[in-house]
């Protein structure tokens, strides 16, 4: 399975636009990308996943890289509740949610 | 409403004794996970099942047993805690197939062992 890198820590404010960028240099043919996120005192929630070019859904957008070794997830117009961790998996469509969490990189949001 | 709920939420344990986490989901999911958080980390898996009445090890699963009675419920047993097995226990439910990788968590249950 790929391994990923993605940056400790992350600050914007308010009503920005966030870009949390994930590395995957040695990501197989057969691997997708999923995106979770983990709000303190809580478990992680599924934001978004993807395989090549572009996703959307009501949350989040995940660009992806024409070679696939990095993937960017957006999130528009941040709120203090997007406060979070957020993890980056690399793992195979039918790995049957036996997912690696790595540490993640934790987004602080200011006012 | 919870389609995952865990309990207890909190607990305190002694070295040595037996602990019970609970797990109970309503998604009607064939797949539950017992993953474990240490502070500052990320998850790890220490069991999983895809059907009542069977488990599997997942990459963590010495020290826990885990039991699936029924589809909707997912325990996990500490026969003998130990002060290394303090952490934050999340459970997770999803459907195995092509969307197995979408889990839906609990809120976790906070273990201390002292």
């Amino acid at each position: 399975l790929a391994k990923t890198t993605q940056p400790p820590s992350m600050e914007a404010y308010e009503g920005q636009e966030v870009n949390v960028s994930c590395s995957h240099t040695n990501i197989a043919t057969s691997e997708y990308i999923y995106w979770y996120r983990q709000v303190p005192h809580q478990g992680p929630q599924f934001i978004i996943q993807g395989y090549k070019d572009y996703v959307v859904n009501e949350v989040a957008s995940l660009f992806i890289s024409a070679d696939r070794k990095l993937s960017t997830l957006s999130l528009p117009w941040v709120s203090l509740r997007d406060a979070a961790v957020y993890y980056c998996i690399v793992t195979v469509n039918y790995n049957q949610g036996k997912l690696i969490f790595g540490q993640g990189t934790k987004l602080s949001i200011k006012p | 409403e919870a389609a995952v709920t865990q309990s207890p939420r909190s607990k305190v344990a002694v070295t040595g004794g037996k602990v019970t986490l609970s797990c109970h989901q309503t998604n009607n999911h064939d797949y539950m996970y017992w993953y474990r958080q240490d502070t500052g980390h990320g998850l790890r898996l220490i069991h999983y099942s895809y059907v009542a009445d069977s488990t599997e090890k997942g990459d963590i699963p010495d020290g826990y047993k885990a039991s699936r009675p029924s589809q909707e419920n997912f325990s996990l047993i500490l026969e003998l805690a130990s002060l290394s097995q303090t952490a934050v226990y999340f459970c997770a439910s999803s459907e195995g197939d092509s969307s197995g990788n979408t889990l839906y968590f609990g809120e976790g249950s906070r273990l201390i062992v002292v």
